[in-house]
């Protein structure tokens, strides 16, 4: 069975600091893909970035990194500088090569303080 | 940027009704979903389309719901006899490379639906 894990139901981090949002994963599968999707309060649900099983380096997306730890089954997302407008819910999502859906995190939300 | 486009962005229905929710994906998409959110909570997998067929439902897909692609561009899911626990945020996905693990679901904005 697949199963994503988010531990922090809630998050604050200070304008313009750094913040990890924490993501493991669960599959018996070698090949898959791991996302990590933002949903503002207006509901839409927003890529943010994308790493693959089998690549080597962390994905990077501007202020978006995924710091990916395969053996430890690990994808934690880092947002730097972080601003106001990143105040949101935050979801791990991964999908098994070869199976026909996305499995999703229960997400985290986080607050930027001023 | 193209994007998934879903109508209406909010549905009020009373118990046991038949709703509509439609949707257009992107254009060169192959693989459709429908997800849906209740309030607050988990995001959680109802259906997924491929070459005008189911390719895989969850436990929550049963009888009640139906998918359909009637044309080259729209995607719908109808509910038979709404019920007051079908009341969530629906949203349509589509990616281009569905199975291929590297292609990222794209969101529509979602149709809110209120069952009373």
């Amino acid at each position: 069975a697949q199963k994503i894990t988010q531990t922090q139901p809630g998050m604050f981090v200070q304008e313009k600091e750094a913040v990890t949002l924490d993501c493991t994963y669960d599959t018996s599968d070698q090949s898959y893909g791991l996302f990590w999707y933002k949903q503002p309060s207006s509901g839409e649900m927003i890529f943010l970035i994308y790493q693959g099983s089998y690549d080597e380096q962390n994905a990077t997306e501007g202020r978006y990194s995924l710091n990916f730890q395969k053996a430890r089954k690990s994808a934690n997302l880092v947002i730097s500088a972080s601003q106001l407008g990143d105040s949101a819910m935050y979801f791990c999502a991964m999908i098994p090569r070869y199976q026909g859906q996305f499995y999703f995190g229960t997400g985290t939300s986080l607050t930027v303080i001023p | 940027e193209p994007e998934v486009t879903q109508t209406p962005s909010h549905q009020v229905t009373q118990m046991g009704q038949e709703v509509i929710l439609r949707c257009v994906p992107i254009s060169n998409h192959l693989y459709f979903y429908w997800y849906r959110q209740i309030l607050g909570q988990k995001v959680e997998f109802l259906v997924s389309f491929y070459n005008n067929e189911i390719s895989e439902k969850s436990e929550i897909f049963d009888d009640q719901f139906s998918v359909e692609r009637p044309d080259g561009s729209n995607f719908t899911l109808k509910i038979r006899s709404t019920k007051l626990e079908d009341s969530a945020m629906y949203f349509c996905a589509s990616s281009e490379g569905g199975a291929d693990y590297n292609s990222p679901l794209h969101f529509g904005n979602g149709t809110r639906l209120t069952v009373t």
